[in-house]
């Protein structure tokens, strides 16, 4: 089965630092996602992505939040200056055309802020 | 704004028996779909069970199988069987059937598997 890729799958940062968390989503997949899960909580939409560009984001995605497709076949979450309620389990997503194909998450970054 | 709601925190129930997870969901819109993830200890999410809302038959997946009632806003997941590689925190999600629209996730329920 086709899969989505994160890397690095875990990281530590000092807070205030930024941080680039990767994905390579499905190859002929259309529709990127990063979701986040804080330890024992449910999993949190931040942001979609569509087209090259943001089609919704939720309040936790703020200014210090960044996505982009650089080359086509990555995608990526952009913190710029985290905080130590930044650290989580970041999890990116993808789905196809079909709205009735499954999302395909990817096996997660847990990023810790100090 | 739709919501889904997991009742259970945690559940447990003994290897080979079944068990029910209940999850109820709130929404206008009358094309969306259904789902049921697992995560186990590794915290990869895995899907288990899709249901789309304009089918009447309830989703089968060999030993998990759903209760859909699409009036009472209710999508309950059975395992029977139970296997100790059942054992993770399941979440009832929902998503609307537009191609682009994100998956919004219950707050899940751990389950255990009593040997």
């Amino acid at each position: 089965e086709p899969e989505v890729t994160q890397t690095p799958s875990h990281q530590v940062t000092q807070m205030g630092q930024e941080v680039i968390l990767r994905c390579v989503p499905i190859s002929n997949h259309l529709y990127f996602y990063w979701y986040r899960q804080i330890l024992g909580q449910k999993v949190e939409f931040l942001v979609s992505f569509y087209n090259n560009e943001i089609s919704e984001k939720s309040e936790i995605f703020d200014d210090q939040f960044s996505v982009e497709r650089p080359d086509g076949s990555n995608f990526t979450l952009k913190i710029r200056s985290t905080k130590l309620e930044d650290s989580a389990m970041y999890f990116c997503a993808s789905i196809g055309y079909a709205t009735n194909e499954k999302l395909f998450f990817g096996s997660g970054t847990q990023l810790s802020v100090l | 704004a739709q919501t889904v709601t997991q009742s259970q925190p945690e559940m447990s129930v003994q290897e080979a028996e079944t068990v029910t997870l209940s999850c109820t969901y709130d929404t206008s819109e009358s094309d969306y779909y259904l789902f049921w993830y697992k995560q186990p200890p590794s915290r990869q999410m895995i899907l288990v069970i899709r249901q789309e809302a304009y089918k009447q038959q309830n989703a089968t997946e060999n030993r998990f199988s759903v209760n859909f009632q699409k009036a009472a806003k209710s999508f309950s997941l059975k395992i029977s069987d139970s296997q100790l590689g059942d054992a993770a925190m399941y979440f009832c999600a929902y998503r609307r059937g537009n191609r682009d629209d994100k998956i919004i996730f219950g707050k899940g329920t751990r389950l255990h598997i009593l040997p």
